[in-house]
């Protein structure tokens, strides 16, 4: 089935880049998303990416998307400590329906 | 910015009992979902609803579980005769078309 993996934690320094990473099995995926959840907050939306694509930016953020290697990433360039978060890569794929399978979360610590 | 509200944000039950979860999508949404996180693991889809019927669901949401747009602005996920296991942060979540889902806050629910 499909699965979704993504390392546990990952710590920075302020001002620096932070990568995310996460990997997907399911070569039918269509979009791939980030979300944020900060604590006791929802999911947020962050970016998605379409599987047409190798690169979205947005301001900060920057996804890359190797479909060969089904490998996403997410740098987050000039990293704050507001966006210590936890975050979740996700897929929709073609087969999917309408469901989204995530990934287990990446607890991102923002160091002074 | 319109956003997705959920109610309670805590509910605490009894073995047994029964309990409805509610959620507010945002206004011009067609899509809602359900999806639950068991503490420490991933976020899994529940049940998705489309045109006031359920368009697909996972071997989660069994006959314990229904769904309901009981007039034009809430959608509730009820859970029969709850168990341990249910405890969990339960998450609404609705979208405009098939491409990005907005998800709310969560209840926490905790079966005691």
């Amino acid at each position: 089935g499909e699965d979704v993996e993504q390392s546990l934690f990952l710590s920075v320094r302020e001002g620096d880049s932070s990568v995310i990473n996460c990997t997907y099995t399911d070569s039918s995926s269509t979009y791939l998303y980030w979300y944020k959840q900060e604590p006791g907050a929802g999911l947020q939306l962050l970016t998605y990416i379409f599987s047409n694509m190798d690169m979205k930016q947005d301001q900060r953020l920057t996804v890359l998307l190797n479909k060969k290697d089904k490998h996403l990433s997410l740098r987050i360039a000039d990293t704050q400590t507001g966006d210590s978060a936890i975050y979740f890569c996700a897929e929709r794929t073609f087969y999917g329906g309408q469901n989204f399978v995530f990934g287990p979360g990446t607890r991102l610590s923002v160091l002074p | 910015e319109p956003e997705v509200t959920q109610t309670p944000s805590h509910q605490v039950t009894q073995m047994g009992q029964e309990v409805i979860l509610r959620c507010v999508p945002i206004s011009n949404h067609l899509y809602f979902y359900w999806y639950r996180q068991i503490l420490g693991q991933k976020v899994e889809f529940l049940v998705s609803f489309y045109n006031n019927e359920i368009s697909e669901k996972s071997e989660i949401f069994d006959d314990q579980f229904s769904v309901e747009r009981p007039d034009g602005s809430n959608f509730t996920l009820k859970i029969r005769s709850t168990k341990l296991e249910d405890s969990a942060m339960y998450f609404c979540a609705s979208s405009r078309d098939i491409y990005e889902q907005y998800f709310g806050p969560g209840t926490r629910l905790t079966v005691t």
